[in-house]
């Protein structure tokens, strides 16, 4: 167990819907990484927050967005659903003091029909 | 930008043997962390070992080491007496400081009885 909690596991749901995948990061770390992988690809990076504020972004689309509560966890939104936004979206998290790895959740698999 | 580059999309063993996933990435930073992660069938990002690039000893976790060669750019991951519970896909991935993790296309990894 990484100690990093991703909801739901598993969701289905109807191209142009939206959906809302809520990450809760290790206790005591500032960073929160969102990840996409599609079926036997790599990981793109999509967003990070730290400590409540974005600090990088990657190839995320306009329909998607994310934010960081002040309790630190985050939620990653994805609107206007296509087919192919079906992937395996992952949440990370690190301390980013000394110790920069990053410990990964189990990932919410998102499939839109 | 940094980009990590794993040259082999597949490798197979069998049980017993030693085998060695190779990485390169490019950066103009001296300071950074390298990393594998395993994900075995069930998807789950697992971390398997780190290398800061500051220190000129290879990092070792009990049956995986790596040999990182800075200069030339270099971090492969030798795995002694694989295992079946080995097979997964690995995944190189560099990090400097607080930004995102940086990950090569991965290594499809199969350990036949």
């Amino acid at each position: 167990d990484s100690g990093v909690t991703q909801t739901p596991k598993h969701l289905i749901t109807a191209t142009g819907q939206r959906v809302t995948l809520r990450c809760s990061p290790r206790s005591g770390d500032l960073s929160v990484y969102w990840y996409q992988q599609s079926l036997d690809q790599g990981l793109q990076f999509l967003i990070q927050y730290y400590n409540g504020e974005e600090r990088a972004k990657g190839n995320i689309l306009e329909r998607f967005s994310a934010q960081q509560f002040p309790d630190l966890h985050s939620e990653l939104n994805l609107s206007s659903l296509e087919l192919g936004d079906s992937a395996l979206y992952f949440c990370a998290s690190s301390v980013e003091v000394l110790n920069t790895e990053a410990f990964f959740g189990q990932g919410t698999r998102l499939t839109v029909v | 930008a940094q980009t990590v580059t794993q040259s082999q999309p597949e490798m197979s063993v069998q049980e017993a043997e030693t085998v060695t996933l190779s990485c390169t990435y490019d950066t103009s930073e001296s300071n950074y962390y390298l990393f594998w992660y395993k994900q075995p069938p069930s998807r789950q990002m697992i971390l398997v070992i780190r290398q800061e690039a500051y220190k000129q000893q290879n990092a070792t976790e009990n049956r995986f080491s790596v040999n990182f060669q800075k200069a030339a750019k270099s971090f492969s991951l030798k795995i002694s007496d694989s295992q079946l519970g080995d097979t997964a896909m690995y995944f190189c991935a560099f990090k400097q400081g607080a930004q995102k993790l940086v990950f090569g296309q991965g290594t499809r990894l199969t350990i036949n009885p």
